[in-house]
């Protein structure tokens, strides 16, 4: 199965942008690239996906390598609402979308 | 509906009960998906629907897990004779359709502990 790689925390201060990193050096050509996010004792929603262009919506951009071994989420401006946990996601062929642990954002105020 | 409802929200059992959980999808939606979360941990893919097709089962964890879909709307997941690792947070999505880039909405799990 394909999988991702993720740092387990990151750290960021209030109003300056985050950029989160992800590997997925096994992606196929079909994988769709997902984030979600997950605030405490909430379920995850859905931040942004893409396949091989980079992406922009209103809640964050996502910047796809030119191989497609790698991805960044930007939160262009970090609030202390963004402190959850994201997760960087392949989608398969049988649509399941396989978790990984997820990388923690520590929001600084 | 407005979102993906679960219920109940909790659930406490005695090791050897069976218990049924609920999941009602966002009423446009074609497929829904059951999920395992521990604690800490991210989502675990269980099995999803696409209306009442049940195309893959394959991460029910053992032949006590059960899911439903009968009429390709609200979905339930029986867990038969309950054992303490079973205790877990459940968690249902929906998304319009199948497919790998759709977008899938997860409501608000049942927490399920199993004594």
């Amino acid at each position: 199965d394909a999988k991702t790689t993720q740092p387990n925390s990151m750290e960021s201060n209030e109003e300056e942008p985050v950029h989160l990193p992800c590997n997925h050096s096994t992606i196929s050509g079909t994988d769709y690239i997902h984030w979600y996010r997950q605030l405490p004792s909430q379920g995850p929603e859905y931040v942004i996906h893409g396949l091989t262009s980079n992406v922009n919506n209103r809640m964050a951009s996502l910047a796809i390598a030119e191989d497609r071994k790698s991805s960044t989420l930007i939160l262009h401006r970090a609030t202390l609402r963004d402190a959850a946990v994201y997760y960087c996601i392949l989608s398969i062929i049988n649509y399941q979308l396989i978790w990984g642990a997820g990388t923690k954002l520590i929001i600084k105020p | 509906g407005a979102g993906v409802s679960q219920s109940p929200r909790y659930k406490v059992t005695k090791r050897g009960q069976d218990v049924t959980l609920r999941c009602d999808p966002i009423s446009s939606h074609a497929t829904l998906y059951w999920y395992q979360q521990a604690l800490g941990q991210g989502p675990e893919f269980l099995t999803y629907f696409n209306y009442e097709a049940q195309p893959d089962k394959s991460g029910l964890p053992s032949d006590r897990f059960s899911a439903e879909r009968p009429e390709g709307s609200i979905s339930t997941l029986t867990i038969q004779r309950t054992e303490q690792r079973d205790s877990a947070m459940y968690r249902c999505a929906s998304s319009l359709a199948p497919g790998g880039q759709e977008t899938q909405y997860f409501g608000p799990g049942t927490r399920l502990l199993v004594l």
